[in-house]
């Protein structure tokens, strides 16, 4: 079975800082990951994905994360981060050929940016 | 776009109460889930379903059952609430087949058992 592991359950940042939140994984099979974010009171959303392909992803408002397979890890990183990227991250891993249907989530970040 | 809805944004029970959590979702999805949020331990699935009719357990499915009659809507019973059942839950679904599937969710339905 899948696990994940979000090692930082809490990252305070300064406004225009940089950021890595960390996501490490377990499987003996290829995988897909993914990163939802969950802005405060609302569901979560899907901040971007790795299917195949470039190991490298981004998402539309700055936030990348890269796959690595040796190190099993798919960390989130923004170079610059605002105010409005207060949130609560979660990494997701699922395996197999049929997609998601089981997505198993980390215990998740929150990210909390500093004026 | 999508729409997983909810009905209930916050519900207050009492223990040994029956309560039916509901999920509606719009653009007919194949896949619907049922997970539950609590703070340290992320998010973990209860239930899901790949069809009408069709459930699976998920990681933590003792004190819950699930119903699909329709394909649009999917929904959670706590046959007899517990104060351990306090929590955030949350619905999802995706498109199904294969290839993989983001999964779009419901905004919660926050459950406090007394």
């Amino acid at each position: 079975a899948q696990s994940v592991t979000q090692l930082d359950s809490q990252v305070p940042v300064f406004e225009e800082a940089p950021v890595e939140l960390r996501c490490n994984y377990s499987s003996s099979v290829s995988v897909y990951l993914f990163w939802y974010v969950q802005y405060p009171n609302q569901g979560l959303q899907l901040l971007l994905k790795y299917l195949s392909g470039s190991t490298l992803v981004e998402s539309i408002n700055g936030f990348e994360a890269e796959f690595n397979k040796s190190q099993t890890s798919f960390h989130l990183r923004k170079p610059s981060v605002h105010i409005s990227d207060t949130a609560e991250y979660f990494c997701a891993v699922s395996v197999g050929n049929f997609g998601n249907e089981k997505l198993t989530f980390g215990t998740g970040t929150r990210l909390t940016i500093i004026p | 776009d999508v729409k997983v809805t909810q009905s209930s944004r916050y519900l207050v029970k009492r223990t040994g109460e029956k309560v039916f959590l509901e999920c509606v979702q719009d653009m007919d999805h194949e896949n619907m889930f049922w997970y539950r949020q609590d703070p340290g331990l992320g998010l973990r699935l209860i239930y899901f379903s790949y069809d009408v009719k069709m459930k699976e357990k998920g990681d933590i499915p003792e004190g819950y059952s699930v119903s699909r009659e329709k394909k649009e809507r999917f929904s959670l019973i706590l046959e007899s609430a517990s104060t351990n059942q306090t929590s955030m839950y949350l619905c999802a679904s995706s498109l199904g087949g294969r290839g993989a599937n983001v999964l779009t969710f419901g905004a919660g339905s926050r459950l406090t058992v007394l």
